[in-house]
């Protein structure tokens, strides 16, 4: 079946640094990927909406200065966390839709980040 | 908008009992329904979703959910967990009215299923 592939899996990166994570469909295109966070026993929160050749749209509250999305290539967005603080540590998954108009959507494993 | 409610943080079941997470949602336009699975440091896995079509949904692993439009619920059972079946449920929504229908899910806040011997 389809899979959406997440890379790194664990990530720790000190405060004020960035970090990158990588989010890819391996046997399909990807036109619409979305990222979201999960804290701790908590659920998943939509954090922005990534399109193919344009600018990302971001949820409410979301800031779009600090979490960076890009998704240069109907296989891969990424999300960089700018000047992390421990704050921002959290479980960012990625979830791709299968084509432009399908409603079949697939998740990654997701990253941890740990920000120390 | 939409929102999903799940009552049960975490439900305790012993092994081969039938096992019920309940899920109601709200919203003022038609919505798809999905359950996700989560199993500890992974990411989501589909279960199962309904789109359109018997209210009765089968899914992986022996789960099925029923969607119930009056009582804006969508369920999910199985008649006899396992052990493995000890995860975190996720019951999410998505607006059917959007161009391509499962695109930004809303999602509840879990349940945790603990199956015991």
């Amino acid at each position: 079946g389809a899979v959406v592939s997440q890379h790194p899996s664990r990530v720790i990166c000190k405060s004020g640094t960035s970090v990158k994570i990588e989010c890819r469909s391996l046997d399909f295109q990807a036109t619409t990927m979305f990222w979201y966070r999960q804290f701790p026993k908590q659920s998943l929160m939509l954090m922005a909406t990534s399109n193919e050749g344009s600018k990302a749209t971001y949820e409410q509250g979301v800031e779009k200065d600090k979490f960076l999305i890009n998704h240069a290539s109907l296989t891969l967005s990424t999300l960089t966390v700018t000047s992390a603080h421990p704050e921002d540590s959290s479980f960012y998954i990625c979830s791709a839709r299968v084509g432009r108009l399908g409603n079949t959507i697939y998740f990654g494993e997701g990253s941890w980040l740990t920000v120390v | 908008a939409q929102s999903v409610t799940q009552l049960d943080s975490q439900v305790p079941v012993f092994e081969e009992a039938p096992v019920e997470l309940r899920c109601n949602y709200s919203s003022s336009v038609s919505v798809y329904l999905f359950w996700y699975v989560q199993y500890p440091n992974q990411g989501l896995q589909l279960l199962l979703k309904y789109l359109s079509g018997s209210t009765l949904v089968k899914g992986i692993n022996g789960f099925e959910a029923e969607f119930n439009k009056s009582q804006t619920s969508f369920h999910l059972r199985k008649p006899s967990v396992h052990i493995s079946d000890t995860a975190e449920y996720f019951c999410a929504v998505s607006d059917r009215t959007l161009t391509g229908g499962g695109n930004k899910l809303t999602f509840g806040t879990g349940t945790q299923l603990k199956v015991e011997l």
